[in-house]
Formats: C-alpha cells, sequence, structure tokens
C-alpha cells in the first residue's frame, strides 16, 4: 500500500543553524502539507502546497519557513534560523485532491529537537 | 473559524470491550468532512474513519464506527472490540468546504486498553 515517508526520523540541531526535513507523498497525489505538534499538544497546521506553490499557510508558517518540490517525488520544508519553540514533531500529508471527502495521509513524521 | 473539541484527556477500558471516544465540532460551513486518526506511541499518524456532513449514514470501518449526529455537532468515534495494540492517542479532525483543504485537529484522546 502506497504510503508517504519521511527523512529523517529525528534531527538535533543547534539553535539558529538551518534545517530540511524531507518527505516523499504518495506518488499520485497533487495536493502535500506540513504540520507540526509539539510535545503534548494537538496537530497544528503550517502550509499547504500544490501546483508548485503554496497555496494555503498558517500563522505559524513565518519567513523563517519554506517549502520546496525540488523534483518529482521529494517535499522539503526549510527552516533558515531554529529557534528553541521550533522543536517539536513535523508531519508531511498528502491528498490526491483538497475538497472536503478527501483524505489526507501522513508520513510518520520527523522529531526536530532545537538545543 | 473551525473548532474541535474532545474532552476526554484518557479513556480506560479493557480488552474486547467497546469504547466511545467523544469529539464535538463547531464550524459555520454546511459541508464538511470528519476524520479520525489514531496516534501511537511510536509517533505516525494513521487514518482510520471518514464521516462527510451530507452522509446519511454513520460511517463504519472494520472494528470502527463514527456515531454521527449532526444537529448536536459531534462526531464520536467508537471503537468496538478493543484490543491491546489500540492503545493510542486518537485525534478527531475537521476539513470545511470553505477555504482550502486545512484539517483542524482536537487535542486528542489517550485511549488506554487493559487486558
Amino acid at each position: 500500500e502506497p504510503e508517504v515517508t519521511q527523512t529523517p526520523s529525528h534531527q538535533v540541531t543547534q539553535m539558529g543553524q538551518e534545517v530540511i526535513l524531507r518527505c516523499v507523498p504518495i506518488s499520485n497525489h497533487l495536493y502535500f502539507y506540513w504540520y507540526r505538534q509539539i510535545l503534548g499538544q494537538k496537530v497544528e497546521f503550517l502550509v499547504s502546497f500544490y501546483n508548485n506553490e503554496i497555496s494555503e499557510k498558517s500563522e505559524i508558517f513565518d519567513d523563517q519557513f519554506s517549502v520546496e518540490r525540488p523534483d518529482g517525488s521529494n517535499f522539503t520544508l526549510k527552516i533558515r534560523s531554529t529557534k528553541l519553540e521550533d522543536s517539536a514533531m513535523y508531519f508531511c500529508a498528502s491528498s490526491e485532491a483538497s475538497g472536503v471527502t478527501d483524505t489526507q495521509y501522513f508520513g510518520p513524521g520527523t522529531r526536530l529537537t532545537v538545543l | 473559524a473551525q473548532k474541535i473539541t474532545q474532552t476526554q484527556p484518557g479513556m480506560f477500558v479493557q480488552e474486547k470491550e467497546a469504547v466511545t471516544l467523544d469529539c464535538t465540532y463547531d464550524t459555520s460551513d454546511q459541508s464538511y468532512g470528519l476524520f479520525w486518526y489514531k496516534q501511537p506511541s511510536s509517533g505516525e499518524m494513521i487514518f482510520l474513519i471518514y464521516q462527510g456532513s451530507y452522509d446519511e449514514q454513520n460511517a463504519t470501518e472494520g472494528r470502527y464506527s463514527l456515531n454521527f449526529q449532526k444537529a448536536r455537532k459531534s462526531a464520536n468515534l467508537v471503537i468496538s472490540a478493543s484490543q491491546l495494540g489500540d492503545s493510542a492517542m486518537y485525534f478527531c479532525a475537521m476539513r470545511p468546504n470553505s477555504g482550502y483543504s486545512t484539517l483542524t485537529f482536537g487535542k486528542g484522546t489517550m485511549l488506554l486498553v487493559s487486558p
């Protein structure tokens, strides 16, 4: 069964460093998303991406964040200068379309720890 | 704005018994989708079941069913014949028809299944 994959599973970085989180969405999906979950809290939407551009972003997704689809399979989230409060689990998700009925399938997550 | 409320921080159930996890939502949209995800201790988000706001019948998927009461704006997850592997965090989420494709999550309910 097709699944969303994410690498790395765990990333440790120093405050102020840049990190890139990688995702491979399900191959026939067209819509891609990043969510984050701070430890013990609910999952929060960051950004959605379609047709090589951002379709929606939340207040969390400020200028420190960027997304890119560098090739036909990968979807990346870059944090330019990490802060302690960026420590969280980051989930990539994908869906075939963006309708009410379209299920978003999540990857296993990348746990980011900023020291 | 959409809001999902899960009032049960934790639930306990014995193996083979049924359990209901509560979810209420608030939206001004007439058309929306409701989703339940499972998050085991390993951290991944697993899609369980979907209910559309215009679906006349409650959704079922194996041992999972959704008790959808539109007038009360509730979408409770029922797990029948609980198994030890059902121990996990369970999140209710909603996607409205208006705007884009953001999923709004509740805070989750931790389910512990005992032998």
